[in-house]
């Protein structure tokens, strides 16, 4: 099986701009949960969609949004881009059960590096 | 609420001795507990995970992880360090919604 990808690997914006990240993940997982990494703030969970519904959330400001297609792939918009939004943006997919309480393994992507100038 | 919380960001080992990485966490439901680890430009990959059952949990690479509730802890080891093990490591628990919190991680470097 193909694991989780993602595109595009590395991304370099200004201030003020807007991205989309885009993540696939392995074939017959419905749980796609998108991650900020940095430095400072360490791994932070931004959210997390199931069958193409929002069912978890972190604690992001609204210019970090998110989708899932029917297909399951997910893309992850963030608008107005701060420099404070330069970081990894890791994709994690698992097989997802109703009821919202992960313990399935979650696979992760090799992630987007998004710098911000 | 879910948190971990990681002993020590930064852990040297010499080859061949025991590794230790600490991890403590607080849950308000019974915990699901995993250990991650991070190797320089690559997303994370599962070592272990503790959901029920054996409060011992083996892991892939000769790591593994025992579940204490009285302390607490879901502390990583593994008997002998390899130099392919310098990486960095994170524990993590799943949230009573379902979202996962990792903990700030521990950067593991082993000594030749």
């Amino acid at each position: 099986k193909a694991g989780v990808t993602q595109t595009p690997r590395y991304l370099i914006k200004t201030r003020g701009q807007q991205v989309t990240l885009s993540c696939s993940p392995i074939s017959g997982h419905r749980s796609v949960s998108w991650y900020q990494q940095t430095p400072g703030q360490g791994l932070q969970f931004l959210f997390e969609y199931f069958s193409e519904t929002q069912r978890n959330k972190g604690n992001f400001p609204g210019r970090f949004s998110g989708r899932q297609f029917s297909n399951s792939r997910s893309e992850m918009n963030v608008s107005t881009l701060e420099l404070g939004d330069s970081a990894l943006y890791l994709c994690a997919s698992s097989i997802g059960l109703a009821g919202g309480r992960t313990y399935n393994e979650q696979f992760f992507g090799p992630g987007t590096r998004l710098t911000v100038l | 609420a879910q948190s971990v919380t990681q002993l020590g960001s930064h852990v040297s080992v010499s080859e061949g001795a025991l590794v230790l990485l600490r991890c403590n966490y607080s849950s308000s439901v019974p915990p699901y507990l995993f250990w991650y680890v991070q190797y320089p430009n690559q997303g994370l990959q599962l070592l272990l995970k503790y959901t029920t059952g054996a409060t011992l949990v083996k892991g892939i690479n000769g790591f593994e992880a025992e579940f204490k509730k009285s302390e607490t802890s879901f502390h990583l080891t593994k008997p002998s360090a390899h130099m392919s093990d310098a990486a960095e490591y994170f524990c993590a628990v799943s949230g009573s919604a379902g979202d996962m919190r990792f903990g700030a991680g521990t950067r593991l470097t082993v000594k030749p």
